[in-house]
């Protein structure tokens, strides 16, 4: 069964650092997605990604976001400058259609920011 | 903007007795529901979603839900749980009219007892 996968599975960064998520959706769907959840806290929507370009983000997600597809498989989050409440636990998702459609999750990467 | 609310944080139960977890949402305009289960040190999965027709809806693992507009209720239930069932259970809504992005509960842990 197709499944969404990330890598790296726990990533431990010092505060100031660049870190990529890296994200591989299944292979047929068009939109992807990123959420986060801090230890304690709700899952977050960050910021969803259709055509090559963001469809939608969070107030979250802000300048020191980023999101690309950099070839026909890989989706990744970059934080250019990690800060201590980054830390948390970040959901790639990706979807066959639009509206109503099951997301399928990947089982997320934990960010440590030291 | 809309919300979801589920009303208990953890929920223990026997093996093979009934389960239900609460789920109210607020949203001034009409929504697709869903149910995602989480098992530890995996992503989330779709137990089942309400997108229109019936409000009782049937899920995966012997899950169910019911869709109450007036109560603005999505409660999720199983008549006769698994030890296997132990997990943290979240509820979510997207837009219709707009937008995909899911906004989840806090999430409910259910814990099995033999």
């Amino acid at each position: 069964e197709p499944e969404v996968t990330q890598t790296p599975s726990h990533q431990v960064t010092q505060m100031g650092q660049e870190v990529i998520l890296r994200c591989v959706p299944i292979s047929n769907h068009l939109y992807f997605y990123w959420y986060r959840q801090i230890l304690g806290q709700k899952v977050e929507f960050l910021v969803s990604f259709y055509n090559n370009e963001i469809s939608e983000k969070s107030e979250i997600f802000d300048d020191q976001f980023s999101v690309e597809r950099p070839d026909g498989s890989n989706f990744t989050l970059k934080i250019r400058s990690t800060k201590l409440e980054d830390s948390a636990m970040y959901f790639c998702a990706s979807s066959e259609e639009f509206a109503g459609y099951e997301q399928f999750f990947g089982p997320g990467t934990r960010l440590t920011v030291l | 903007a809309q919300s979801v609310t589920q009303l208990d944080s953890q929920v223990p139960v026997f093996e093979e007795a009934p389960v239900e977890l609460r789920c109210n949402y607020s949203s001034s305009v009409s929504v697709y529901l869903f149910w995602y289960v989480q098992y530890p040190n995996q992503g989330l999965q779709l137990l089942l979603k309400y997108l229109s027709g019936s409000t009782l809806v049937k899920g995966i693992n012997g899950f169910e839900a019911e869709f109450n507009k007036s109560q603005t209720s999505f409660h999720l239930r199983k008549p006769s749980v698994h030890i296997s069932d132990t997990a943290e259970y979240f509820c979510a809504v997207t837009l219709k009219a707009a937008g995909n992005k899911l906004t989840f509960g806090g999430g409910t842990r259910v814990l099995v007892k033999p």
